[in-house]
């Protein structure tokens, strides 16, 4: 069956750097689009950003554009989060979610990981 | 970019009740807008896409409808496993926005 499991959260100081994976399985990984979407605490989901089947197209929520860096080893079904410059406000739950639509960057979201804790505190 | 605007925030409805919920674009989306259910401490779930297309293996009380702008999402006869928060977001152009949820609370 389809997985999708998130590691790398933790709590990191303001200004400082954090990388999530996903790790998927269970699909082909490198057809799909892959998004990231997070959770403040209490609040609700916001989109963060979308990386093409093949690495090519990436596009980005404002808040984070210019601090967050997706990409992707289809060699290695994983796909990353490189944030960077981090805030308080970018305390959330992050989740991994694939695209509905095989080839489809613009997709709904069809299977989402469990979520990775970023806390971003001094 | 894109803003999705869900009404109501929270809703109090029982058992057995049907209930809608709304999501209104910006601007125009077509029909990519997505419903996602989310419970507590758990990833959302997505039960309608392309405004009006049932996900596999969504109970048949769920459905959706409307177009550019104004979206709706309706549960025919509320189970007690349907109460959760729900959330629409718009995939037909980047940033892909979800709109703010709806709390659907036990009366």
């Amino acid at each position: 069956q389809v997985q999708l499991v998130e590691s790398g959260g933790g709590v990191v100081q303001p200004g400082r750097s954090l990388r999530l994976s996903c790790a998927a399985s269970g699909f082909s990984f490198s057809n799909y689009g892959m998004h990231w979407a997070r959770q403040a605490p209490g609040k609700g989901l916001e989109w963060v950003a979308v990386i093409s089947f093949d690495g090519n197209k990436k596009y980005y929520a404002d808040s984070v554009k210019g601090r967050f860096t997706i990409s992707r080893d289809n060699s290695m079904n994983t796909l990353y989060l490189q944030m960077d410059s981090l805030r308080g406000e970018d305390t959330a739950m992050y989740f991994c979610a694939s695209s509905a639509v095989e080839f489809l960057t613009g997709s709904y979201l069809g299977y989402w990981g469990q979520g990775a804790l970023v806390t971003v505190s001094s | 970019d894109i803003q999705m605007t869900q009404s109501p925030s929270t809703l109090s409805a029982s058992v057995g009740d049907r209930v809608t919920i709304t999501c209104r674009a910006s601007q125009s989306i077509d029909n990519w807008l997505a419903w996602y259910q989310q419970k507590p401490g758990k990833a959302p779930k997505v039960l309608i896409y392309k405004a009006a297309t049932l996900e596999s293996g969504v109970p048949s009380r769920f459905s959706g409808s409307g177009s550019g702008p104004e979206f709706t999402l309706t549960i025919s006869s509320l189970q007690p496993d349907d109460f959760a928060t729900y959330y629409c977001q718009q995939y037909d152009s980047s940033p892909y926005t979800f709109g703010q949820g709806t709390k659907l609370e036990i009366k």
